[in-house]
């Protein structure tokens, strides 16, 4: 079953123009979700997490439990944002944790 | 951040021969440690989840018999692919799920060859 759904495998914008990437979950209960980022060469390392509300590297994202998402968003993209972007979850008792597909973000200069 | 360390990063084995994967936490202990096997340009595919003293839970369509994980101690997970076929190269990644946080902390990853 696809518990999350990120419907972007590539996503361009412009530097200074916002960017929205989009995240779609599917899980019955309340999970938690996250955003993971991948530099190029780099591991993967944790964004951010719903729970804890907070704006890192000036990306934000809101849990919107009606429509099941937690798209991520910047106001202004600049060029170092452009990443491999995943979006995840995890069941409350932590034994699961689950990808998306990823969205590749070009910011183009 | 906390520091997981994964050994070898690569590997390039024969086919029929078994490789095992170390996965370990650095500078914490941790209870859980996931298993993942990402393909080119595709996501990270959940194998199974590795609980410290108990049998690891495996996601549907991964077979046990073939990737054995043991989760010996706190710090170290090891994934062992057993009589390794060439369709078994792949990127394998392990994470380390820090206790009090909850986040997870990866590795560099590990890349399997089976000739």
């Amino acid at each position: 079953a696809q518990r999350v759904t990120q419907p972007e495998k590539l996503l361009s914008v412009f530097k200074g123009a916002p960017v929205e990437l989009k995240c779609n979950y599917s899980y019955s209960g309340s999970p938690e979700l996250f955003w993971y980022v991948q530099y190029s060469r780099q591991r993967l390392q944790l964004l951010l997490r719903h729970i804890s509300r907070e704006s890192i590297k000036g990306f934000t994202a809101d849990l919107n439990k009606g429509e099941t998402s937690f798209h991520l968003k910047k106001p202004f993209a600049q060029e170092e944002d452009s990443a491999m972007y995943y979006c995840a979850l995890s069941g409350r008792t932590g034994n699961q944790f689950y990808f998306g597909t990823g969205t590749s973000l070009t910011v183009i200069p | 951040g906390a520091v997981v360390s994964q050994h070898p990063s690569r590997v390039i084995c024969k086919s029929g021969t078994s490789v095992k994967i170390e996965c370990r936490s650095l500078d914490f202990q941790a209870t859980t440690m996931f298993w993942y096997r990402q393909f080119p340009k595709q996501s990270l595919m959940l194998m199974a989840t590795s609980n410290e003293g108990s049998k690891a839970t495996y996601e549907q369509g991964v077979e046990k018999d073939k990737f054995l994980i043991n989760h010996a101690s706190l710090t170290l997970s090891t994934l062992t692919v057993t009589s390794a076929h060439p369709e078994d190269s792949s990127f394998y990644i392990c994470s380390a799920r820090m206790p009090n946080t909850g986040e997870l902390f990866f590795g560099e990853g590990s890349r399997l060859t089976v000739l």
